[in-house]
């Protein structure tokens, strides 16, 4: 069964710093995704990241980049130069069944809440 | 505007009183989701939808109902609220396959009470 761990529930960062937010997943299937939301004090879920199981690359967006060691299951996020507006939940997520006609349900993990100091 | 509109976003409402909240996208998605939020809990699954008349089970569907008449559409029903359902609502929708299949969009939220 398809399972997401992140063992930071809250984080305290100064600015500027870099941060990792751990992610651990568990799937005995070989194709499939995993992502990052954020969600600010507003509430909303914004999509951050996606590394498919089968990318060769670390996936990269901006300030964000994904730090994925498959054979660890681990898909840890990283916040280069973190910034004020960068304080919010964070959520990893994995879809199981990617290419085939009828993926899988989309779990998320408890969410790690990360602060940012000025 | 691509979006995922949820309504209501607040209600206040009282143990028993049957409720939906609707969930309407219009990005032709066919998976849409329901999850709930709660402090520690992260987002957990109430029901998913990979298409219309496809509903399956999330990890914590106990006392809600979905329905899947049309692609764009997936109301969550609480036929008989009681407080543990008190709850931040989410809805999500999704490509069933391409680009970033597990990329969800998702809806404002609906703050739901249960007196």
């Amino acid at each position: 069964a398809q399972k997401i761990t992140q063992t930071q529930p809250g984080m305290f960062v100064q600015e500027k710093e870099a941060v990792t937010l751990d992610c651990t997943y568990d799937t005995s299937d070989p194709s499939y995704g995993l992502f990052w939301y954020k969600q600010p004090s507003s509430g909303e879920m914004i999509f951050l990241i996606y590394q498919g199981s089968y990318d060769q690359q670390n996936a990269t967006e901006g300030r964000y980049s994904l730090n994925f060691q498959k054979a660890r299951k681990s898909a840890n996020l990283v916040i280069s130069a973190s910034q004020l507006g960068d304080s919010a939940m964070y959520f990893c997520a994995m879809r199981e069944g990617l290419g085939r006609s009828s993926a899988s349900k989309i779990i998320f993990g408890s969410g790690t809440r990360l602060s940012i100091r000025p | 505007e691509a979006q995922v509109t949820q309504n209501p976003r607040y209600l206040i409402t009282v143990t028993g009183k049957k409720l939906t909240v609707t969930c309407s996208q219009n990005m032709n998605h066919e998976y849409m989701s329901w999850y709930r939020q709660d402090p520690g809990l992260g987002l957990r699954q109430i029901y998913y939808s990979m298409n219309v008349e496809v509903t399956d089970k999330g990890d914590v569907p106990e006392g809600y109902k979905v329905s899947r008449k049309e692609k764009r559409n997936f109301p969550l029903i609480l036929e008989s609220p009681s407080p543990n359902q008190t709850s931040l609502y989410f809805c999500a929708s999704s490509l069933g396959q391409g680009g970033r299949p597990g990329e969800l969009f998702f809806g404002e939220g609906s703050r739901l009470t249960v007196l």
